[in-house]
This record gives structure tokens, C-alpha cells and sequence, in this order.
């Protein structure tokens, strides 16, 4: 089956400790994004990826880092300097051109701040 | 940023019913798109307007467009429990991201 996953569904950390969100396709989209929602809001960019070893900050970067060394991966790592992560991750993925941007996207991660 | 705001935030109808909301934005866009969001759950896309289109159907969906107002309208008829989720409306605005506005909540009362 071709789709996006995310890993773990739930995390807790503590305050002060960084921790690493999975987000991998076999979509062979070369877009890769990473998203984040608050209770009832809707969805702020953290960052994105159009290829391989490339990436741009989103909106709200700050506290956040990436990486994209392969096309089908792309972990967010949620650092210290992120004042107030408890929120819900979604990542999507898309290959923009003939489908005009239509992203795809994970079943998310909720991250709580114990 | 987010670039679309949806109307109204919350909606409550009963089974057979339609459902209608709007989606405003500011900028000059390529294409708008909606997505539904199930409580919990990752976004699905259901339908994509461009530009210059001003109507698309897709099974019991129907979408406008007007961009000389700068807004969007989203209809479900025949509303069923199942189609209880959040929808948002999204902007692409040709520049490899799409901007999210807050969403509309919809539940449909049996």
C-alpha cells in the first residue's frame, strides 16, 4: 500500500529533552511538509522539503530543525527552545505540477509536555 | 500564515440536511483545495478548484469559487453521520505550500 506514516501516534516528553518525529512516504513524492495544530485551529507550517538535502522554514520554525537526506524521509526534531510544544504534528507529502499540489497526509503524532 | 478563514467555525445539522461553508482569503491564489479532518485523525483532500474554474461537483460535494471576492463555499448535500469532521479550506498560491485557514466543525445529528 502506497501512503504516509508517522511515528510514534503518541510522545511525552519531558521539559528540556528534544525528541524526533518520524514521518516517512512511499508516495515517490519529492515534497515532503510538516505541520502543526492546535485545539481547534487549524494547520501552521513548520517546515518543508522540495528535495533532497534541501529544505525552507515555514512559519513558525523556531524551537524546530529537520533533515531530508533520503526522498522518503523527513523527521522533525522538536528541540528545547520550543517553548510550547504540546500540540498535534501532521506531516504530508506531494508532488506538485499535473495534481496541482494535493498533499498527502500522515495520521499524526500528538506530543504532550509532561 | 494562514491565509483562509472558514464560516461559520461550527455547524450542527440533521441527517439529509446540506451543509454550506465559506472559506474568505486575501491573496491572489492558483488553485484552492478542501480537506476533511476526522477528530484525531490526518487531513483527507477532497476536491481541488482552480482559478478559473468558478464550480466543480464531486459526488455529493459541490464547490464555487470567486475570486473577485476572494472566497470559496464548499456544499454536502444529503448530509450522513459519517461526514461529521472538521473541514478546511486551503490556498495554494503557486509557491509550493499551501496556507490552512481555521476550519468549519460539522456534526450531523441522526
Amino acid at each position: 500500500d502506497g501512503g504516509i506514516t508517522q511515528s510514534p501516534k503518541y510522545l511525552f516528553r519531558k521539559e528540556g529533552q528534544n525528541v524526533t518525529l518520524s514521518c516517512e512516504q512511499n508516495l515517490n513524492h519529492d515534497a515532503m511538509y510538516w505541520y502543526r495544530q492546535d485545539p481547534g485551529q487549524g494547520l501552521r507550517l513548520i517546515y518543508y522539503s522540495q528535495i533532497v538535502n534541501d529544505f525552507q522554514k515555514g512559519d513558525i520554525a523556531e524551537g524546530y530543525s529537520v533533515s531530508r537526506e533520503k526522498k522518503e524521509s523527513f523527521p522533525l526534531t522538536v528541540t528545547s527552545a520550543q517553548k510550547n510544544p504540546t500540540a498535534f504534528y501532521l506531516c504530508a507529502s506531494s508532488t506538485p505540477g499535473i495534481r496541482k499540489n494535493e498533499q498527502f497526509f500522515g495520521p499524526g503524532t500528538r506530543l504532550t509536555v509532561l | 500564515s494562514q491565509q483562509g478563514e472558514e464560516d461559520p467555525q461550527a455547524l450542527s445539522i440533521q441527517e439529509g440536511e446540506n451543509a454550506t461553508m465559506n472559506c474568505s482569503y486575501k491573496t491572489s491564489i492558483n488553485n484552492l483545495q478542501w480537506y476533511r479532518q476526522n477528530s484525531g485523525r490526518g487531513l483527507v483532500h477532497l476536491i481541488l478548484i482552480r482559478s478559473n474554474e468558478r464550480e466543480k461537483h464531486s459526488g455529493r460535494l459541490r464547490v464555487t469559487l470567486d475570486t473577485s471576492k476572494k472566497s470559496s463555499s464548499l456544499l454536502i448535500t444529503a448530509s450522513r453521520a459519517a461526514d461529521t469532521a472538521s473541514y478546511f479550506c486551503a490556498t495554494d498560491a503557486g509557491d509550493y505550500k499551501l496556507s490552512f485557514g481555521a476550519g468549519t466543525t460539522v456534526t450531523v445529528r441522526a
